[in-house]
């Protein structure tokens, strides 16, 4: 079974412009989370979506968004990008049916210049 | 309020035992997690354990977990060059959402 995919890999933005990252979950699996991880911050919770419904959310400001599409892939985007966004970020998924095993992909490095 | 704390660094050398140790405050926690993470990758799930255990063994993983001191260890048995890595514990309190430690950096050393 395929694992979590998450792409670009690598994304390089200027301050003030917006991004989108995506993530595919693991086949049959209907939740997908997504965190931040910064050396400053560590790893932070930014929300989580299931079944395209958001269930969680993180302390983050509003210009950090997501959605969940009816395949379960999930796009998160960061509008008017700061320096501070520059960061790891990961997208996790889980079945979503009792399970809480939380399996993470690779993660999307973006860097704001 | 949700807390976990880990210290930032374990040097052992290759052969013996490292024990990796974390810290939580909320006793609402319903599962506890252990992940690695290696240079330039994600993270990927070691074990977990449900708040209602004491202790999960998995080959040369054990995880002790004390509920009372809101402690939570990681035991790597025969530790080996390729366990170098940083490792989280996390707690989770409600569904999905993971508050993550600041990591340990394992060093094995020859």
């Amino acid at each position: 079974k395929a694992g979590v995919t998450q792409t670009p890999r690598y994304l390089i933005k200027t301050r003030g412009q917006q991004v989108t990252l995506s993530c595919s979950p693991i086949s049959g699996h209907r939740s997908v989370s997504w965190y931040q991880q910064t050396p400053g911050q560590g790893l932070q919770f930014l929300f989580e979506y299931f079944s395209e419904t958001q269930r969680n959310k993180g302390n983050f400001p509003g210009r950090f968004s997501g959605r969940q599409f009816s395949n379960s892939r999930s796009e998160m985007n960061v509008s008017t990008l700061e320096l501070g966004d520059s960061a790891l970020y990961l997208c996790a998924s889980t079945s979503g049916g009792g399970s809480y095993e939380q399996y993470f992909g690779p993660g999307t490095r973006l860097t704001v210049t | 309020g949700e807390d976990v704390e880990q210290s930032l660094f374990l040097s052992v050398r290759e052969g013996d035992s490292s024990v990796i140790n974390c810290t939580y405050t909320d006793s609402s926690s319903t599962y506890l997690y252990w992940y690695k993470q290696e240079p330039g990758a994600g993270l990927q799930l070691l074990t977990y354990i449900f708040s209602n255990m004491d202790m999960k063994q998995d080959q040369r993983l054990t995880v002790l977990l004390n509920k009372k001191d809101k402690h939570l260890s990681l035991r790597i048995a025969d530790t080996q060059t390729g366990d170098s890595a940083i490792y989280f514990c996390a707690e989770s309190i409600l569904g999905n959402k993971l508050t993550f430690g600041t990591g340990t950096q394992l060093k094995v050393e020859l």
